[in-house]
């Protein structure tokens, strides 16, 4: 149980076009969505926290109009590289909280991720 | 603010071996949860283990357990029986109780030799 389905795995977009990533939850509700980027052999980065029904929170450094996030319900959420340039290459990942609340289990679940290659 | 170290980029050992990755940790909270995950060729993040602070009992999965010192903030990762499946990156990670984001350390990058 609790798997996110993440797609596309690859892609491979042209400079200055648009990229959407989406992350679904299968089996249960994801109120929150985490999406990190990675570099080849390195840590994730987290770039920016969604919560459903709300504007996303980015970190800082993140530029909020280049990675738009929408996180219209608790079982979609949706990354879109704009203009994207071949500096945004990278590997993305989507993660949602399973559990909320004080006192209860804290777990993710981590969708499979996507190659962006921009060219 | 929380931060998570590692200080083994790469590490190799023999099948059948045992391995310890290390691990050291700071946060200001006083109960919080710390985590490995695994990241294989595939990329796939894999939860490995986790440990929540307020429980003094080191956690086990199997072949997989930890060291646990909260006092020198410090949590390592043993791998019993070291499998050809277990070459992967390992990620260390911290969340504070209050607050859902997890901080990752840098890594370490363990190949498991035959």
């Amino acid at each position: 149980g609790a798997v996110v389905s993440q797609h596309p795995s690859r892609v491979i977009c042209k400079s200055g076009t648009s990229v959407k990533i989406e992350c679904r939850s299968l089996d249960f509700q994801a109120t929150t969505m985490f999406w990190y980027r990675q570099f080849p052999k390195q840590s994730l980065m987290l770039m920016a926290t969604s919560n459903e029904g709300s504007k996303a929170t980015y970190e800082q450094g993140v530029e909020k109009d280049k990675f738009l996030i929408n996180h219209a319900s608790l079982t979609l959420s949706t990354l879109t590289v704009t203009s994207a340039h071949p500096e945004d290459s990278s590997f993305y990942i989507c993660s949602a909280s399973l559990f909320a609340g004080q006192g209860k289990d804290y777990g993710y679940t981590f969708g499979s991720g996507t190659r962006l290659t921009v060219v | 603010a929380q931060t998570v170290t590692q200080s083994q980029p790469e590490m190799s050992v023999q099948e059948a071996e045992t391995v310890t990755l290390s691990c050291t940790y700071d946060t200001s909270e006083s109960n919080y949860y710390l985590f490995w995950y695994k990241q294989p060729p595939s990329r796939q993040m894999i939860l490995v283990i986790r440990q929540e602070a307020y429980k003094q009992q080191n956690a086990t999965e199997n072949r997989f357990s930890v060291n646990f010192q909260k006092a020198a903030k410090s949590f390592s990762l043993k791998i019993s029986d070291s499998q050809l499946g277990d070459t992967a990156m390992y990620f260390c990670a911290l969340r504070g109780f209050g607050n859902e984001k997890l901080t990752f350390g840098t890594g370490t990058r363990l190949t498991i030799i035959p």
